[in-house]
């Protein structure tokens, strides 16, 4: 079974430009997460999709971060404009109905530095 | 809210020493929870998981017992490796959310 797909690996830009991250994941998964990761800290969920509903977006900075799954199936979330306090590696994972039971399948993650 | 503490790190052991990390938990519901590890570079692996009390998740020589009565989770291993060296989440899953400790880098020397 492939994985989670993410890309780019690693991205870095300016303050105040623009990023975007895309994410794959496993066939079948219904639902499907963006972590941010900052270095030294576990992961912190900013949103999580059912298909393609939000099911909860609320750590989710919405005056620069948006995230969308049209299709319910890959994904995309986007930073306009990036703060230096975005640099972190920002994690896909995906998962069965039952997430309970069996856990998530993270990407590799895309790791952001804002200079 | 839901939080899971880990013990700090880290954690610096030579091969063949016994490894525990220490994970307690809150939680609203009756969580499952789960060990991840994360290589290098790389996004997190789940390493175990049990999902009710005094159930015992293992795999690769790791193990892990849920204690509902501690609220604690803590991962072991009786012998480690060089290539055990990785970072170490523990994290619950409860109503459909899934929290995250901060870790714990475990670094296995010759």
């Amino acid at each position: 079974e492939a994985g989670v797909a993410q890309s780019p690996r690693y991205k870095i830009i300016e303050k105040r430009q623009s990023v975007a991250f895309w994410c794959n994941p496993i066939s079948g998964h219904a639902t499907l997460y963006w972590y941010q990761q900052i270095l030294g800290q576990g992961p912190k969920l900013l949103i999580q999709f059912q298909n393609n509903g939000v099911v909860d977006d609320s750590q989710l900075p919405k005056d620069r971060f948006s995230a969308e799954r049209l299709k319910g199936v890959d994904s995309t979330l986007k930073i306009q404009p990036a703060k230096l306090e975005d640099s972190a590696v920002y994690l896909c994972a995906s998962s069965s109905v039952r997430e309970g039971l069996y856990g998530y399948t993270f990407g590799s993650g895309t790791r952001l530095t804002v200079v | 809210g839901d939080s899971v503490t880990q013990m700090e790190g880290p954690v610096t052991l030579s091969e063949e020493a016994f490894l525990t990390i220490n994970c307690t938990y809150t939680a609203t519901g009756y969580p499952s929870l789960f060990w991840y590890v994360q290589y290098p570079g790389e996004g997190l692996q789940l390493l175990l998981k049990a999902t009710k009390a005094d159930d015992k998740g293992s795999n690769k020589g790791f193990e892990a017992t849920y204690r509902k009565e501690t609220t604690s989770f803590h991962l072991e291993k009786g012998s480690v490796q060089v290539s055990d060296s990785a970072v170490y989440f523990c994290a619950l899953s409860s109503l459909g959310k899934s929290t995250f400790g901060d870790g714990t880098t475990l670094t296995v020397k010759p």
